[in-house]
């Protein structure tokens, strides 16, 4: 059964920890990306790769930081330079190809700083 | 960089009204995607739109591109009680540098009365 995995779904931490969220497909997909959504903000793009050992920053990638060892797995580490990091974390992953492909998103991790 | 602002935010109906949320960019969109993301889940592919003035239908949901290439309508007739949720449009620039990077807009929150 080919999709993504994120865990866990939920997650506590206290101020001041680094946190990693896993993510992991078995979609043979080049592309992976990781998104964080707060409520009426829609969903803003932290980090992005297109392949193995490669990726981006999107918008808002101060205070974050990813790994891209291995195609099939993408972790997103929360540091403690994020400011306010308490928020809905989703993976997604997409074919790399000559155009836009439509991205495949994980069912999420909510991250609660206590 | 590139912003897409998707309005209403909420939009609140009785079953069997129509619903219509809007995306509207200021720059040229090289495509543009719509997501629906049911309550508690995660967002799910609806469908990709590339061609200007491009029309597509999903049984009773309709997907409209503009001309220019800058805005974006989803329209549902006759709204049930399974499409309550949000939905999310998303699009890249045309020439963009970034590939694969998606800008999502903020949402729309559809809910409906029975």
């Amino acid at each position: 059964d080919g999709g993504i995995t994120q865990s866990p779904k939920y997650l506590f931490r206290k101020e001041g920890q680094n946190v990693t969220l896993s993510c992991e497909q078995n979609l043979n997909h080049d592309a992976m990306y990781w998104y964080r959504q707060d409520p009426g903000q829609g969903l803003r793009l932290i980090y992005y790769s297109q392949i193995v050992n490669d990726f981006q920053k999107g918008d808002i990638a101060e205070g974050y930081s990813v790994s891209r060892e291995k195609k099939e797995s993408f972790p997103l580490t929360v540091t403690s330079a994020q400011k306010n990091p308490t928020a809905f974390y989703l993976c997604a992953s997409s074919i790399a190809s000559g155009r836009i492909n439509e991205q495949f998103f994980g069912p999420g991790t909510r991250l609660t700083v206590l | 960089g590139q912003q897409v602002m998707q309005i209403p935010q909420y939009q609140h109906v009785q079953e069997g009204e129509d619903f219509t949320t809007y995306c509207n960019s200021s720059t040229t969109l090289s495509n543009i995607q719509w997501y629906k993301q049911r309550p508690g889940g995660h967002p799910v592919f609806l469908i990709q739109l590339v061609k200007s003035g491009e029309v597509k239908k999903q049984k009773r949901l309709t997907f409209q591109f503009g001309e220019a290439k800058k805005n974006s309508s989803l329209h549902i007739t006759a709204t049930q009680t399974t499409d309550v949720g949000t939905y999310f449009c998303a699009a890249s620039n045309a020439g963009g540098t970034s590939y694969g990077k998606l800008t999502f807009g903020q949402g729309t929150i559809l809910t409906v009365h029975p």
